[in-house]
């Protein structure tokens, strides 16, 4: 069964940045496509970005809210995904889920329990 | 930029009662969309890819049709556990979307 654990959300100042990291268990790591998804207080899904396997090309790509501003990569050595985000603004304020996708299909079939990211003054 | 809306905004059903969701594409995405479930508290749950193929584990009540534009999520007899918020997802295009979603509650 395929895990995957969310950690580093928290408060930040508009401005500010933060690093979101996802461990991933039971699945070849290296092999997966992966992908952030987000959902704002009360709101709907809206899909950040996503990044594909090495092997695949390790192509990354993004909505257009997040481009130039938010960067996905991932550590296959440690099985993490990270979200790098930069130049933070409110309305970025939402639960991140990170998500496991279907290989060439870029459904998201195992999605983790999310992890909140506040930004306010 | 495509643009998913789902129609009803809620659907109010009774169990054992047969529910129609629709999702629409302001552009052809033909067979690129896929349908997710959320309960409250939880993370969404992917019912159905490429239109009308049901995910690993998800009861034969719930199927899904359509293509290009128009696309139709069907569960055929609502079980208790049935009643959520059901959200459409495209990926078309290389950037993905979704709808804003429908609330299905029991009436």
């Amino acid at each position: 069964e395929v895990q995957l654990v969310e950690s580093g959300g928290g408060l930040v100042k508009p401005g500010g940045s933060l690093r979101l990291s996802c461990e991933v268990s039971g699945v070849t790591f290296s092999n997966a496509w992966m992908s952030w998804v987000r959902q704002a207080p009360g709101k709907g899904l809206e899909w950040v970005g996503r990044i594909k396997s090495k092997t695949d090309g390790g192509t990354t790509d993004y909505a257009a809210p997040v481009t130039g501003r938010f960067t996905i990569s991932r550590d296959d050595s440690k099985n993490t995904l990270y979200l790098q985000m930069n130049s933070l603004k409110t309305e970025d304020t939402a639960v991140y889920y990170c998500t496991s996708v279907l290989r060439f299909l870029e459904w998201s079939d195992s999605w983790g329990q999310g992890t909140l990211v506040t930004v306010s003054s | 930029e495509i643009v998913l809306t789902q129609s009803p905004g809620t659907l109010s059903l009774s169990p054992g009662e047969r529910a129609t969701l629709s999702c629409r594409a302001t552009q052809s995405v033909s067979s690129k969309l896929a349908w997710y479930q959320q309960k409250p508290g939880q993370a969404p749950r992917l019912l159905i890819y490429e239109a009308s193929n049901r995910a690993t584990g998800i009861p034969a009540r719930f199927s899904g049709s359509g293509s290009g534009t128009d696309f139709t999520l069907t569960i055929s007899s609502l079980e208790p556990e049935d009643f959520a918020v059901y959200y459409c997802q495209q990926r078309s295009k290389w950037r993905g979307s979704f709808g804003q979603g429908t609330k299905l509650e029991i009436k």
